[in-house]
């Protein structure tokens, strides 16, 4: 169980295009999902913080207007890279945790990523 | 703020070896610690947890015991084998809502 899944798994895309990225949570119902960043052999870099039904809260640094995340369900958060550039490259993961009564159970499930190269 | 500091890698051992990754970390308030695997190609996994001090998490041969007076939590295997060859993130969670702070990741390559 606690499955969650990424689409696509990897993507190119031109300079100043956009790109949509999907997480789903397959087998669960997921009220927090979180996104990260990953730099080639570097840490996880948290990027946002999404809930069901409200706006996603951005970590500082973090630009909102240009990573749009949107949670539109309980079991999908997508983000969008508008107007991606060269620097946008990376490695995009995202995480869901399932809901629980009375606070965070800080287990997070990950998707596996998603390559994205802006060229 | 929060962080957490994992030993440099990549660690590169012959299968059998014992493994130690080391980590420590700097929190405020009583957090959550977790050890998660990423395996090559795969998403992250969580291997571990420990939710206070004292507290051993296990899990595949994997051990962990949350250090409240050394703010340490070392992950530890006995016998290694070539398929545990992936990077192991040290995380803490527990002082903001749901959000996790991880380690840099430590590469570990285990030879036949």
């Amino acid at each position: 169980g606690a499955v969650v899944s990424q689409h696509p798994s990897w993507v190119i895309c031109k300079s100043g295009t956009s790109v949509k990225i999907e997480c789903r949570s397959l087998d669960f119902q997921a009220t927090t999902m979180f996104w990260y960043r990953q730099f080639p052999k570097q840490s996880l870099m948290l990027m946002a913080t999404s809930n069901e039904g409200s706006k996603a809260t951005y970590e500082q640094g973090v630009e909102k207007d240009k990573f749009l995340i949107n949670h539109a369900s309980l079991t999908l958060s997508t983000l969008t890279v508008t107007s991606a550039h060269p620097e946008d490259s990376s490695f995009y993961i995202c995480s869901a945790e399932p809901g629980l009564a009375g606070g965070s159970s800080y287990e997070q499930y990950f998707g596996p990523g998603t390559r994205l190269t802006v060229t | 703020g929060n962080s957490v500091t994992q030993m440099e890698g990549p660690v590169t051992l012959s299968e059998e070896a014992f493994l130690t990754i080391n980590c420590t970390y700097t929190a405020t308030g009583y957090p959550s610690l977790f050890w998660y695997v990423q395996y090559p190609g795969e998403g992250l996994q969580l291997l571990l947890k420990a939710t206070k001090a004292d507290d051993k998490g296990s899990n595949k041969g994997f051990e962990a015991t949350y250090r409240k007076e050394t703010t340490s939590f070392h992950l530890e295997k006995g016998s290694v084998q070539v398929s545990d060859s992936a990077v192991y993130f040290c995380a803490l969670g527990g002082t903001s809502y749901g959000k996790l702070t991880f380690g840099q990741g430590t590469i570990l390559t285990v030879h036949p």
